[in-house]
């Protein structure tokens, strides 16, 4: 079935430092691929998609691209703030199976201090 | 104004009671799903739903059972509760809107099973 891996558990950063967060996939499909994040106390909302590989997805000064050839897609922000910290989740989705189904990889939780 | 809304935000159960968990949303989707968020397995889906009357089996259904009885309201039924199910669960819509493929979370609902 799909899979996603998230390996940083946790991300340290100072304000205006670079983000990189890098998640793996596996899939029979053509996937979309997605960046949901999580603030505390409510839950996921998404932050962007990419249903291109290769093609750029952005919002709010993140961005997000994925590798076919590696089965890989990346978040990133040049310059990060305390505002940011949440945990980010890569999702795989929607999936052949069920209608709509997304497949969450395990959250990376960004801590950003002023 | 809230589209998916959950109720309780938290319950404490003893093992063997009988607890429901529901969610209402205002967004006109078809589609609803129960997940659970826990530490290192980011959320797994439980149960979903087409539509009125639809209740299909997710990736970790075991345990609990689902009711759909409208449009809007989309319960998860844990008949026999037990530790194991402590957890935050999550209900979210998702519609025909890009293929599915967003879907809107509630708040959350952190259940401890004593």
């Amino acid at each position: 079935g799909d899979s996603v891996t998230q390996m940083q558990g946790q991300v340290t950063l100072s304000e205006d430092d670079f983000l990189f967060i890098n998640c793996t996939y596996s899939t029979t499909w053509y996937p979309t691929l997605f960046w949901y994040v999580q603030y505390p106390g409510e839950g996921p909302q998404l932050l962007l998609k990419v249903t291109t590989a290769n093609n750029k997805g952005i919002s709010r000064g993140f961005e997000a691209t994925y590798d076919k050839r590696t089965t890989s897609f990346h978040l990133q922000k040049a310059s990060v703030q305390e505002s940011d910290s949440a945990v980010y989740y890569c999702v795989l989705g929607p999936g052949t199976q069920v209608v709509g189904q997304l497949t969450f990889g395990s959250g990376t939780r960004l801590q950003v201090y002023a | 104004e809230a589209a998916v809304t959950q109720s309780p935000r938290n319950k404490v159960a003893v093992t063997g009671g009988k607890v429901t968990l529901s969610c209402n949303q205002t967004n006109n989707h078809n589609n609803m799903y129960w997940y659970r968020q826990d530490t290192g397995h980011g959320l797994r889906l439980i149960h979903y739903s087409y539509g009125a009357g639809s209740t299909e089996k997710g990736d970790i259904p075991d345990g609990y059972k689902a009711s759909r009885p409208s449009q809007e309201n989309f319960s998860l039924i844990l008949e026999l509760a037990t530790p194991s199910q402590t957890s935050v669960y999550f209900c979210a819509s998702g519609g025909r809107d890009n293929n599915y493929a967003e879907q809107f979370f509630g708040p959350g609902t952190r259940l401890t099973v004593l």
